[in-house]
């Protein structure tokens, strides 16, 4: 099955600097890579997703890229905020049937005003 | 509020009681999951419907987990005689899906406390 890893497990940053969230997955059949943003006592929300047929996608203050040849991809936030401090995932999804996404184990990010 | 809703939000139970949640999804979506989340960990598949059909079933899924989506609209998550490993917090979340697209949506999970 899809395997997900996550890095770093915890990113402490100044407000206005950037942060950048990695995973690396397994399964090269997964084309779909959702990225969700958890605040504490409340479930995931999706912030950006990004599909293999593109290498970057970006939302305001949010990018993601896609390497397929190397099975990684990143979310980067820039000019971070207090109110980003949050755990994120990120996640693996194959169209190979169900749609099913692997999460990463999550980065708990804080910024720090 | 038309995002998916789970209720209640919090359980506390004794071991060897049963609960139940529920998750009522985004209105029109076809497809519903499950999910376990424990401290520190992403959320972990359980099941899913499309419509009224269990489709996938995950190994995580003892005997005494039981989900129900009798009309495919809100469905239900038992858990029968609860042991203290099943403490954690039950993500439900919803999709359309259509194509290549099955984007979820998450509610904000039950939380269980097993005694």
């Amino acid at each position: 099955g899809e395997n997900v890893e996550q890095h770093p497990s915890t990113l402490s940053v100044q407000e206005g600097d950037s942060a950048v969230i990695k995973c690396t997955y397994s399964d090269s059949a997964s084309n779909y890579f959702p990225w969700y943003k958890q605040e504490l006592g409340k479930g995931p929300q999706l912030i950006i997703d990004i599909r293999s047929n593109v290498g970057e996608k970006k939302d305001q203050r949010i990018a993601v890229t896609l390497n397929k040849t190397a099975k990684h991809f990143s979310l980067h936030i820039t000019e971070t905020q207090p109110e980003d401090s949050a755990v994120y995932f990120c996640a693996a999804t194959s169209s190979g049937g169900s749609y099913i996404p692997t999460f990463g184990r999550g980065t708990s990010l804080i910024v720090h005003p | 509020d038309t995002g998916v809703s789970q209720n209640p939000r919090h359980k506390i139970t004794k071991r060897g009681q049963n609960v139940t949640f529920r998750c009522d999804p985004i209105s029109e979506h076809n497809r519903l999951y499950w999910y376990r989340q424990t401290l520190g960990q992403g959320p972990e598949f359980l099941t899913y419907f499309q419509n009224e059909a269990q489709l996938e079933k995950s190994r995580l899924l003892s005997d005494r987990f039981s989900a129900e989506r009798p009309k495919g609209s809100f469905s239900t998550l038992e858990i029968q005689r609860t042991e203290q490993g099943d403490s954690a917090m039950y993500l439900c979340a919803s999709s359309f899906k259509t194509g290549r697209s099955d984007t979820q949506y998450f509610g904000p999970g039950t939380r269980l406390t097993v005694l």
